[in-house]
């Protein structure tokens, strides 16, 4: 029962730009909480992506990047790369349940 | 590099209780800026948090899940354990265990174990 909902897929063509919306409410990223997000390759465990709204790992590029705004976040992909054909989930803290929610989950196609 | 290695049955009856296993390695469970967790995924669907343990043995549940779970850690082996009672058909899926960064993020996974619920 994913409390944050993201749209099930979204694509491009390489090079283009594409965005991933993540939407809560007022007891998640409506409330303050951060929003973290992972990648997800075919057959392997996420890996995390952007940390605390807006944040890359080392090692993630900077095609990456994150922003939020009232109760809901994005992810940025800027010069879409066909290896980054993948699941991206979005996840936050939500006070209502105590705990970590995942978003719904958006498959990326590089056409 | 810290690494985390699950391990525990493939393969659970109906009504019986899953047992997975989290070995952590390349680095201290007992951590204090760092919390352990449990992620699940059926197959073709989302991520679910299964619940969370710090190395002191405080833990926190998804509330879906929570009179079923059981997370425990044992700092002597570096490891963490989940037990989930009176599985169903439902509960068959990837189990992650994970680091939790500040109990806010995970930043290190392991790859993940497929347990499957069938007679």
């Amino acid at each position: 029962q994913s409390v944050l909902t993201q749209p099930p897929s979204v694509s491009g063509a390489p090079g283009q730009r594409v965005t991933i919306s993540c939407t809560g409410s007022s007891s998640n990223i409506g409330a303050g909480y951060d929003v973290h997000w992972y990648q997800q390759l075919p057959g392997t465990a996420p890996k995390l992506l952007i940390y605390g709204n807006s944040n890359r790992p080392s090692g993630v590029p900077d095609r990456f990047s994150g922003s939020k705004s009232g109760t809901s976040a994005s992810l940025a992909i800027t010069g879409l790369q066909a290896e980054d054909e993948a699941d991206y989930y979005c996840q936050s803290y939500d006070s209502s349940l105590s705990g970590c929610v995942f978003g719904t989950g958006t498959k990326v196609t590089v056409l | 590099q810290l690494q985390l290695q699950e391990s525990g049955p493939g393969l659970v009856k109906p009504s019986e209780t899953l047992s997975l296993t989290c070995t952590v390695s390349g680095g201290s469970i007992s951590s204090s800026s760092y919390y352990w967790g449990w992620i699940r995924q059926p197959p073709g669907k989302g991520l679910e948090w299964i619940g969370s343990i710090y190395y002191s043995g405080s833990t926190y549940y998804n509330p879906s899940l929570k009179s079923r779970v059981t997370i425990s850690v044992d700092t002597s082996k570096n490891q963490f354990s989940l037990k989930l009672s009176s599985v169903t058909a439902a509960d068959t899926a990837v189990y992650y265990c994970a680091r939790l960064e500040a109990a806010r993020f995970f930043d290190y996974w392991g790859q993940g174990t497929l347990v499957t619920v069938s007679s």
